[in-house]
């Protein structure tokens, strides 16, 4: 079955920039009837849908607003993993992130989560 | 962006008794394919959300027939006939017929 796997530094300092990645089992990051996205969890914001990439002739990125500008989702095929970049973060982008598969409106599959805390 | 508004926000529960978590949205999930794009999620202490309900009615595979949704257009239910030990944790419901971005409710916290 598919399974998605987060992993990433868990410590980042404000300014800093958070990268992270997710690795993919049973599908592929260059499917064409899928999409790979990001969402965060945090007490204060609660769950957050933050950007998304997927392929259809062409790599496709959708970004939320709250984060547009400082977010970049990129594929990596030769490793079939996808992976999340979020540029100059504070303290209030400390959250739970996953990554989750969407097939056209059915997020099925999620990771277990990786918890990032931004603090000096 | 498509706001959804969960109630309650806590919800005590005795075993063995029904449970029902009300979600609604500030526009209607009806998408122009004629789908309903309204899911359920579970999420127990220490755990990753898990999908229970899609297309705000379906059940995922291995979801207890005691879980249930139903609900059109704006407003949505999830049903759990019969509260057990296990069902314990925070329900959300999300959205994914308006997108980007996919929104989520506040979640609903069961406890027995």
């Amino acid at each position: 079955q598919v399974q998605l796997k987060e992993s990433g530094p868990g410590l980042v300092r404000p300014s800093q920039t958070l990268s992270l990645t997710c690795a993919i089992s049973g599908d592929s990051v260059s499917s064409n009837t899928a999409a790979w996205s990001w969402i965060r969890q945090s007490p204060s914001r609660g769950f957050e849908w933050l950007g998304r990439t997927y392929y259809r002739s062409m790599w496709i990125y959708n970004y939320a607003v709250s984060v547009e500008g400082r977010i970049t989702v990129s594929p990596d095929t030769s490793k079939n993993q996808f992976s999340l970049q979020l540029r100059s973060v504070i303290p209030e982008d400390t959250a739970v992130y996953y990554c989750a598969r969407d097939r056209g409106h059915d997020m099925d599959v999620w990771g277990h989560g990786t918890t990032v805390t931004v603090s000096s | 962006d498509v706001v959804m508004t969960q109630s309650p926000l806590s919800l005590p529960v005795t075993l063995g008794q029904p449970a029902s978590i009300s979600c609604r949205s500030s526009q209607s999930l009806v998408h122009s394919d004629g789908n309903t794009y309204l899911n359920w999620f579970q999420q127990r202490p220490g755990q990753s959300p898990r999908r229970l309900i899609y297309q705000a009615s379906t059940r995922d595979s291995g979801v207890p027939d005691r879980f249930s949704g139903s609900g059109s257009g704006t407003d949505f239910t999830l049903k759990i006939s019969r509260v057990e030990a296990e069902d314990v944790g925070v329900y959300y419901c999300m959205q994914t017929t308006h997108s980007p971005p996919y929104t989520f409710g506040q979640g609903t916290k069961l406890e027995i």
